[in-house]
């Protein structure tokens, strides 16, 4: 089983700025993948970015890094120069891969970014 | 490669009726899931598809089936439609359905209204 928080409803940031947006994962599985989607008012679900939870080294993709941290369950994300078309829900979401095989997602959080 | 796409984009259906969706993965992906978004319930998965195989199912009742073509194109029906089935249906195409990296690509979705 696994269950992911996002405890985060809505964040706000100033353009330019650096935001973090939390989410814990939590199972019992030890080979697993973790998953940052970008969701804007088009609906279009867009992976942002992946981590490997076998690997140590955090994921960077451009101005996306995460930080994970295994044994604290913590994988947040961190956008660096904030661009108003970063707005939008953001779902952190986990894929154990000998369990059901299927992503779970977190509730989602509401980014704004003020111009 | 073009994306993931996903028919009809927009269905208004009436309770009782039943629905079919149809879902084109990236060429060369095998793996079809399906997911459905709502905002009470948030994103939960419904059911996976690799060669032609449903591999997993989510918990839902069985008006929700689904099936895979040889081409790997998947379509979802729903029988005798409820309120409560009104969501944005997600569908979404990975390449690997074991190993490998687990990203998952969606389509820009189907939104059923139920009435």
């Amino acid at each position: 089983a696994q269950t992911v928080t996002q405890s985060q409803p809505e964040m706000s940031v100033q353009e330019a700025e650096t935001v973090t947006l939390s989410c814990t994962y939590d199972t019992s599985e030890s080979d697993y993948y973790l998953f940052w989607y970008k969701q804007p008012p088009s609906r279009q679900m867009i992976l942002v970015i992946r981590q490997e939870a076998y690997k140590q080294q955090n994921a960077t993709e451009n101005r996306f890094s995460v930080n994970f941290q295994k044994a604290a369950k913590s994988f947040s994300l961190k956008i660096s120069d904030s661009q108003l078309g970063d707005a939008a829900m953001y779902f952190c979401a986990g894929y154990i891969i000998q369990g059901a095989q299927k992503l779970v997602f977190g509730q989602g959080t509401r980014l704004t970014i003020n111009p | 490669k073009a994306g993931v796409t996903q028919t009809p984009r927009y269905l208004i259906k009436t309770r009782g009726q039943q629905v079919t969706l149809s879902c084109s993965p990236i060429s060369g992906h095998r793996s079809v899931s399906w997911y459905q978004q709502t905002p009470g319930q948030g994103l939960q998965f419904l059911f996976e598809y690799f060669s032609e195989t449903q591999r997993n199912k989510g918990n839902f009742p069985g008006r929700f089936s689904g099936r895979q073509f040889s081409n790997s194109r998947s379509e979802m029906n729903v029988s005798t439609l409820e309120l409560g089935d009104s969501a944005l249906y997600l569908c979404a195409s990975s390449s690997t359905p074991s190993g490998g990296m687990y990203e998952q690509y969606f389509g820009p979705g189907t939104r059923l209204t139920v009435t």
